[in-house]
């Protein structure tokens, strides 16, 4: 079965920070290019960024209220992706998912996991 | 930064077409995805590449993108559809991927 399962998530104070995990499996991970997406409650999805396969060096691209304070890496040899999140916001407070992007950026994300929820409050 | 904006709601009887419709500029240059989420779970795809349902997606979903818009069509809408639906572009000038602002369907 074609699965990811997000986990990490909690409470920190504002300036804090959290790394979430993103364990894999049912697919071919190392030739996946993965996303993490979030969503304040009762709000919209929010593009967070993106870590491509090793086959495109594994690059990395950030929305603009993350760029410089969150960076996503993974471990192809345990099948996981990760998303460090530092200087925390209150605003950053959502439910973050990770998922897979189906082929080239066209295909859409077609695997997502079940959520882990952040919260950034003093 | 673009933009894809959406209706925040649509209703629509059962069995009947629900419309919904995502706008950006130049869309139509781009390839778009269709997302839903109910209530509690994580989106599903639904739509890729304008107008390619994934497996296991009923073919009453369909889409199509031309223009400034990009529209996604429930063809004998169904109670279980009532669901929150996203549009979702890749912005090739900055490599950052978009979401539209969501719109609810309600299935009356």
């Amino acid at each position: 079965e074609v699965q990811l399962v997000e986990s990490g998530g909690g409470l920190v104070q504002p300036g804090g920070s959290l790394k979430l995990s993103c364990a894999a499996s049912g697919f071919t991970f190392s030739g996946s290019a993965m996303h993490w997406v979030r969503q304040a409650s009762g709000k919209g999805l929010e593009w967070v960024g993106r870590i491509r396969s090793k086959t495109n060096n594994h690059a990395t691209e950030y929305a603009a209220p993350v760029k410089g304070r969150f960076t996503i890496s993974r471990d192809d040899s345990e099948n996981t992706a990760f998303l460090q999140m530092n200087n925390l916001k209150t605003e950053d407070t959502a439910v973050y998912y990770c998922t897979r992007l189906a082929g080239s950026s066209d295909y859409g994300m077609d695997v997502w996991g079940q959520g882990t929820t952040v919260t950034v409050s003093s | 930064s673009y933009e894809l904006i959406q209706p925040p709601s649509v209703s629509v009887s059962p069995g009947q077409t629900a419309t919904i419709t995502c706008s950006g500029d130049n869309l139509g240059n781009k390839y778009v995805c269709w997302y839903q989420q109910k209530p509690g779970q994580s989106p599903v795809l639904v739509i890729y590449q304008d107008t390619n349902r994934p497996s296991g997606i009923p073919e009453r979903f369909s889409g199509s993108n031309s223009g400034n818009t990009a529209t996604l069509t429930i063809s004998g809408t169904q109670a279980m559809d009532e669901a929150d639906y996203y549009c979702q572009a890749w912005d090739s000038s900055t490599a950052n991927y978009v979401f539209g602002t969501g719109t609810k369907v309600t299935v009356l």
